[in-house]
């Protein structure tokens, strides 16, 4: 079992729509756990992080995540074609200062 | 005023060639970072240091010589090329270990052999 599985995707969401993006992971030590959004040709730039269960909102993204079920969420409202990209989730594992990623989830926002 | 930066950010080589990437962080932080991003997009961490001292080696083969010489630079030496050896490299840093840490990525060297 990976350490953190993704959806590949792509996943196609109309423009205006709520885009949701799940990681499930296998550590469930794990404290921290980021989405990171890449542009195709680019480097991975951080928008969210969450160490507590629940949700924590940051403009049009939320994350959630579920310690006892071992999943964490990101979901863009009013998705732009700017959101267009491919979305890596991470997590820290307990036995480790590492970040493990997800192979990533790749979305496209259709006008 | 470039964060992370990476040099080359192209290079195309020969199988068997020996090659250099460089990294420097201009951020003030002091752990750095070298990941490999496959064709299938999977980004996995080979190296990591924390004020020059290694901290994270992951089974990445001895071809690989990371070297820091100071904190804010980070190069890796690659012997031997190998077509496999096509990837992407990600240089990144941190503030520091701690687990809440975010890490900024360079721009990335697109490597292929030939």
């Amino acid at each position: 079992q990976k350490e953190v599985e993704q959806n590949s995707g792509p996943l196609s969401v109309p423009e205006g729509a709520i885009a949701s993006l799940n990681c499930t992971y296998s550590d469930r030590g794990s404290q921290s756990f980021f989405w990171y959004r890449q542009y195709s040709g680019k480097s991975p730039e951080l928008i969210m992080s969450i160490y507590s269960n629940g949700d924590k909102e940051d403009g049009r993204f939320t994350a959630q995540l579920n310690k006892a079920s071992q999943y964490v969420s990101l979901l863009i409202r009013d998705s732009q074609p700017s959101d267009s990209a491919t979305y890596l989730c991470a997590q820290v594992p307990s036995s480790a200062s590492k970040i493990i990623f997800g192979s990533g989830t790749r979305l496209s926002i259709r006008p | 005023d470039t964060a992370v930066s990476q040099t080359p950010k192209y290079l195309v080589t020969q199988m068997g060639n020996d090659k250099s990437i460089k990294c420097e962080q201009n951020l003030g932080h002091d752990t750095m970072y070298w990941y490999k991003q496959d064709s299938k997009k999977f980004l996995k961490i080979m190296f990591s240091y924390n004020n020059k001292e290694l901290i994270i080696n992951e089974t990445v083969p001895n071809r690989f010589s990371p070297k820091s010489p100071d904190k804010a630079h980070l190069n890796l030496h690659i012997n031997s090329l190998e077509l496999g050896d096509s990837a992407v490299y990600f240089c990144a840093s941190s503030q520091d270990l701690g687990e809440s840490e975010p890490q900024h990525f360079g721009d990335g060297t697109r490597l292929s052999i030939l």
